[in-house]
């Protein structure tokens, strides 16, 4: 069964940092593309990051860029999101999503909450 | 950065009506559209990717058209099922941006 399981997420103060993770497993990890989406609760989705699976390219949101790192360890089947210099509208729960580049995003993990206060 | 939009962004209709979404891209993006269905407490699913591929699983009363900068995603006789919010995503080229969503329910 393709399976992801994101964890990571917690109250994180303004300026802070966190790394998320989404164990992935079910299908082929490693040549496989994947996203982070976010979305604050009763608001709609926003993309975050995503990774390409052949030649590790990186794409971010411009919300994010130069402040959240996507990566992968293709040993343990594992995503990773690093969050520095949280801010309050980084607030949102964080999915992450296996990806068909051109197509969409087919799995979905259920999420982890991150939460950020002063 | 392309945009996109969707209309309306709600509506209620009746079970067994025909419901049409759309979703607009303010600049050309081939084919590269996909829609979700997003029900409440649950991560999104993904219905059609390549703005008409219908996913595995997914019922038959659901299709997606368009081209261009105008897609429509249409549940052919709206089930009670089908109650959810539905979004719309470009994918020709970073950022892969949303568009704001449709929530559909049951009058």
């Amino acid at each position: 069964e393709v399976q992801l399981l994101e964890s990571g997420g917690a109250l994180a103060q303004t300026g802070g940092s966190l790394r998320l993770s989404c164990a992935a497993s079910g299908f082929t990890f490693s040549t496989s593309a994947m996203s982070w989406v976010r979305q604050v609760p009763g608001k709609g989705l926003e993309w975050v990051s995503s990774l390409s699976g052949r030649t590790d390219a990186t794409y971010y949101a411009d919300s994010v860029e130069g402040r959240f790192t996507i990566s992968r360890d293709n040993s343990k089947n594992m995503l990773y999101l690093q969050l520095n210099s949280l801010r309050a509208e980084d607030t949102a729960i964080y999915y992450c999503a296996k990806t068909v580049w051109y197509n969409g995003l087919d799995v979905w993990g259920q999420g982890t909450t991150v939460t950020v206060s002063s | 950065d392309i945009q996109m939009t969707q209309s309306p962004s709600s509506l209620s209709a009746s079970v067994g009506d025909r419901v049409t979404i759309t979703c607009r891209a303010s600049q050309v993006i081939s084919d590269y559209l996909a829609w979700y269905q997003q029900k409440p407490g649950e991560p999104p699913k993904l219905l059609i990717s390549a703005t008409s591929t219908v996913q595995s699983g997914v019922p038959s009363r659901f299709s997606g058209s368009g081209s261009g900068t105008h897609f429509t995603l249409t549940i052919s006789t709206l089930q009670p099922e089908d109650v959810a919010t539905y979004y719309c995503q470009k994918f020709n080229s970073g950022p892969f941006t949303f568009g704001p969503g449709t929530k559909v329910d049951i009058k």
